[in-house]
């Protein structure tokens, strides 16, 4: 079980709009910021956005990243086909002496 | 150009000791605010975070696995390397490590192609 937790799955269709959910806790996402990454099938992890919504060096304005209390969302717009991902959320943790936390991840499908 | 790579061994036994090194260039370990973690993740499940080494010799790791893991830099050859003692199955999976840089948190910005290892008798 995950300390963060999101839909294990999320779907669209080319161009629209989705976004993927991340609820956690006042002892992290409350009191820390996010991060989140892409993960294409087979390949490493990439980072997308980062305290909050910040979007990293060349990921695209079409991802935008927010919070709100305990929760995060991402969002893409425009969705493309090369959209279609794994998408985690994650960020520090300040219980057990603190800790990086991941969410489960959200499993993306352009239909 | 910040690169990262993870070697070891492939295969490890049960009960054995996994040593793994990340080598890295384009950045010091020495540079405020940088770090370097490991995380993992077993065939078709999520990331899971392992240990984090930090510019300032702080160090942190997983609650639950802290009793099994050492994290250890080299700032001058560039390499962090990460032992996990009493392998069991359950640890197979892909190990990556990380460019951690400091923002308003530590995020991961660079990442390794991550090595595979197969915990098998």
């Amino acid at each position: 079980q995950s300390v963060l937790t999101q839909p294990p799955s999320a779907s669209g269709t080319p161009g629209q709009r989705v976004t993927i959910s991340c609820f956690g806790s006042s002892s992290n996402i409350g009191s820390n910021t996010v991060n989140w990454y892409q993960q294409l099938p087979g390949a490493a992890p990439k980072l997308l956005i980062y305290s909050d919504n910040k979007r990293a060096s060349g990921v695209p304005y079409r991802f935008s990243g927010s919070k709100s209390g305990t929760s995060a969302s991402l969002a893409i717009s425009g969705l493309r086909s090369d959209d279609e991902a794994d998408y985690y959320c994650a960020g520090w943790d300040d219980s057990l002496s603190g800790r990086e936390v991941f969410g489960g991840g959200t499993r993306l499908t352009v239909l | 150009q910040i690169t990262l790579k993870e070697s070891g061994p492939t295969v490890v036994k049960p009960t054995q000791t996994l040593t793994l090194t990340c080598t890295f260039s384009g950045f010091s370990l020495s540079t405020r605010g940088v770090g370097v973690g490991w995380i993992r993740q077993p065939p078709g499940k999520a990331l899971d975070w392992l240990a984090l080494t930090y510019w300032d010799d702080d160090k942190r790791y997983n609650p639950s696995l802290k009793s099994r893991l050492t994290i250890t830099k080299d700032t001058s050859k560039n390499r962090v390397v990460l032992t996990m003692t009493n392998m069991d199955p359950v640890d197979t999976g892909t190990y990556y490590c990380a460019h951690a840089q400091y923002g308003d948190n530590y995020y991961f910005d660079y990442w390794g192609q991550g090595t595979l290892v197969s915990v098998s008798s």
